[in-house]
């Protein structure tokens, strides 16, 4: 079946100080992949996506790159802000549905 | 300007009541959505609608009705609420069924059953 594993958090940075979150997928077919951000009390928006293997999503600082070989889609930035503090999800989209992962809480202190 | 509204924003309730929750988005797009979001932050999707046609149903209890009377709304109606349905309740639209990247997402309706 299809399915996304996102690293467990809470997750606690200084800012300025490096991201990743990791992010594994299962499925079939070729989906295109996604990081979705929640901020405090807003609904989900799209952050960034990479539509085929290899492809490089960036937006904002963040950078995931799609990752066929091992499954993956890992998401980074070099320097965080207190303002990266948020949820974000991992998803694919396949077969016309959208698989979420359960989520990563970030919170960056000053 | 606000793209995907839902209302209320809050919910708090009682076991056995029967709530409704409406999302309108002025997007002018084809697709809408409700998603639950559980208490460990798991997104799951319950229903998908286009043009005003059900498309995604998923394994929900048949206590939750979604109703589409144009393709500016999709309100979800819940009957005999039960303390498991305590849970922030998501509606998306996108362009088109085959355009589900380009969701947009509500800020969200927080429901606590009592």
């Amino acid at each position: 079946g299809n399915s996304v594993t996102q690293m467990e958090g809470p997750v606690t940075l200084s800012e300025e100080a490096f991201l990743t979150i990791n992010c594994t997928y299962t499925a079939t077919g070729y989906p295109s992949l996604f990081w979705y951000v929640q901020y405090p009390g807003e609904g989900l928006q799209l952050l960034l996506k990479a539509t085929k293997a290899d492809d490089k999503g960036s937006n904002k600082g963040f950078e995931a790159t799609y990752r066929k070989e091992t499954t993956s889609f890992h998401l980074e930035k070099g320097s965080v802000q207190v303002s990266d503090s948020a949820v974000y999800f991992c998803a694919l989209l396949t077969g016309n549905q959208f698989y979420f992962g359960t989520g990563t809480s970030l919170t960056v202190i000053p | 300007d606000t793209a995907v509204s839902q209302t209320p924003k809050y919910l708090v309730t009682q076991m056995g009541n029967d709530k409704s929750i409406k999302c309108e988005q002025n997007l002018g797009h084809d697709t809408m959505y409700w998603y639950k979001q559980d208490s460990k932050k798991f997104l799951k999707i319950m229903f998908s609608y286009n043009n005003k046609e059900l498309i995604i149903n998923e394994t929900v209890p048949n206590r939750f009705s979604p109703k589409s009377p144009d393709k500016a709304h999709l309100n979800l109606h819940i009957n005999s609420l039960e303390l498991g349905d305590s849970a922030v309740y998501f509606c998306a639209s996108s362009q088109g069924w085959t355009r589900q990247e380009t969701q947009y997402f509500g800020p969200g309706t927080r429901l606590l059953v009592l």
